[in-house]
């Protein structure tokens, strides 16, 4: 079983549909959650992280963590044609710079206008 | 405010050819990573340096060197390539957030073809 996973997709919606992305994990060290998102020959950039369980909010974006089913959540209010990317989770087990960091294998969403 | 810079942002090599990515950073992050991107793969750490002086291997290092030249810079080099280290390499910095999270700030990417 894989550290990280996390559903492969392609995901396609209507602009302004509720989009729910998804991971689950294995290992229960797993304490800081991050979700980057990655647009079409870029670099991933970080969109939100939390620590430990619970919900965070930015905006449209609502990352959500429950540590006791080893299973987190990002979704997306009123989703936007700009919106469409690649998204990645990772987590991490240790605090600090030179934490190792888990990806799972992102899933690419189009929102079509 | 250029973050993390990676050159050449293209390169095709054939089998057996040896080249360098480069890789600079502009925020005074200690930490520094090398990764590679595949599809269905995900994003794999090749190497990682801590610190300015310190390397460290990832999950796939078979193949690949690295030399921290200073606090600025990183590089990535291949000996001999093959057709399996086809990929996108992503460089990488961090320094460590308020609450402890590992924030990685991430290069545009190299694509690289072996032939």
């Amino acid at each position: 079983q894989k550290e990280v996973e996390q559903d492969p997709g392609p995901l396609s919606v209507p602009e302004g549909a509720i989009v729910s992305l998804n991971c689950t994990y294995s290992n229960s060290a797993f304490q800081y959650f991050m979700w980057y998102r990655q647009y079409s020959r870029k670099g991933p950039e970080l969109l939100m992280y939390t620590y430990s369980s619970g919900n965070k909010e930015d905006g449209r974006f609502t990352a959500q963590v429950d540590k006791s089913s080893k299973y987190i959540s990002l979704f997306i209010r009123d989703s936007q044609p700009s919106d469409s990317a690649t998204y990645l989770c990772a987590m991490s087990a240790v605090a600090g710079a030179n934490s190792k960091l888990t990806f799972g294998k992102g899933i690419t969403l189009s929102v079509r206008p | 405010n250029a973050g993390v810079t990676q050159t050449p942002k293209f390169q095709v090599l054939k089998t057996g050819q040896s080249m360098t990515l480069q890789c600079a950073q502009d925020m005074n992050h200690n930490s520094m990573y090398w990764y590679r991107q595949d599809p269905g793969m995900g994003l794999r750490l090749i190497y990682y340096s801590a610190s300015e002086g310190t390397t460290d291997k990832g999950e796939v290092p078979n193949g690949y060197n690295v030399s921290r030249l200073n606090k600025r810079e990183f590089s990535l080099r291949l000996e001999s390539a093959a057709p399996s280290q086809t990929s996108v390499y992503f460089c990488a910095s961090s320094a460590s957030s308020g609450s402890g999270a590992n924030v990685l700030t991430f290069g545009a990417g190299s694509r690289l073809t072996v032939l």
